[in-house]
């Protein structure tokens, strides 16, 4: 089964409006992390956000937000105001910390389009 | 600058030839990883390596060596024997409890 599941190959949103690229998962940790990363044409990997599985507050950096639902198994990341620099592969990743340490896996992404 | 540097962004070479791709950081972390990316698909783990003179195979180890002979340096050897090497890799390094992996510009090979 996969651990990380995207299931938008593709997105397309209007500047200035908010899109939410989807991301479920699968684990039998108690103890893991959720992050989301940008990577643009460029190929380098831009961290974004981040949410523990204890955290009880769903994170926030900026316009990102991690809107996470526990036992859904979603962690679903919501851009608000979207501009376009946004348009770039959008990954959603997970390090289980009890049977993995610190390695990720990664799902296979989204390509976000962002529309002038 | 502190950060993770990779080297050639882009290289070529020929079938049945053994490639190093190198990766260096100077952030002081511990841990540090080699993932390969194919068109519109995710990152896979090759290697990773949590102290120097050890290091654990990934999901897909076949066809590559890592060695860690220094904190900073961990470099990537694709061999012969790796079926598929034309990819993107990407190296990242972190602390052992930190949350977030850096990652480097990467390295774009093409086996030909």
């Amino acid at each position: 089964a996969q651990k990380i599941t995207q299931t938008q190959p593709g997105m397309f949103v209007q500047e200035k409006e908010a899109v939410t690229l989807d991301c479920t998962y699968d684990t039998s940790d108690q103890s893991y992390g959720l992050f989301w990363y940008k990577q643009p044409s460029s190929g380098e990997m831009i961290f974004l956000i981040y949410q523990g599985s204890y955290d009880e507050q769903n994170a926030t950096e900026g316009r990102y937000s991690l809107n996470f639902q526990k036992a859904r198994k979603s962690a679903n990341l919501v851009i608000s105001a979207s501009q376009l620099g946004d348009s770039a592969m959008y990954f959603c990743a997970m390090r289980e910390e009890e049977t993995s340490g610190s390695r990720l896996t990664f799902g296979e992404g989204t390509q976000l389009t962002v529309n002038p | 600058d502190g950060g993770i540097t990779q080297s050639p962004k882009y290289l070529f070479r020929k079938e049945g030839q053994n490639v190093t791709l190198s990766c260096e950081q100077n952030l002081n972390h511990d841990a540090m990883y080699w993932y390969r990316q194919d068109p519109g698909q995710g990152l896979r783990l090759i290697y990773y390596s949590q102290i120097v003179n050890d290091f654990q195979k990934g999901d897909i180890a076949e066809g590559y060596s890592v060695s860690r002979e220094k904190k900073e340096s961990f470099p990537l050897t694709v061999t012969s024997a790796q079926k598929n090497p034309t990819a993107f890799y990407l190296c990242a390094s972190s602390i052992l409890s930190g949350v977030e992996q850096y990652f480097g510009p990467g390295t774009r090979l093409t086996v030909t």
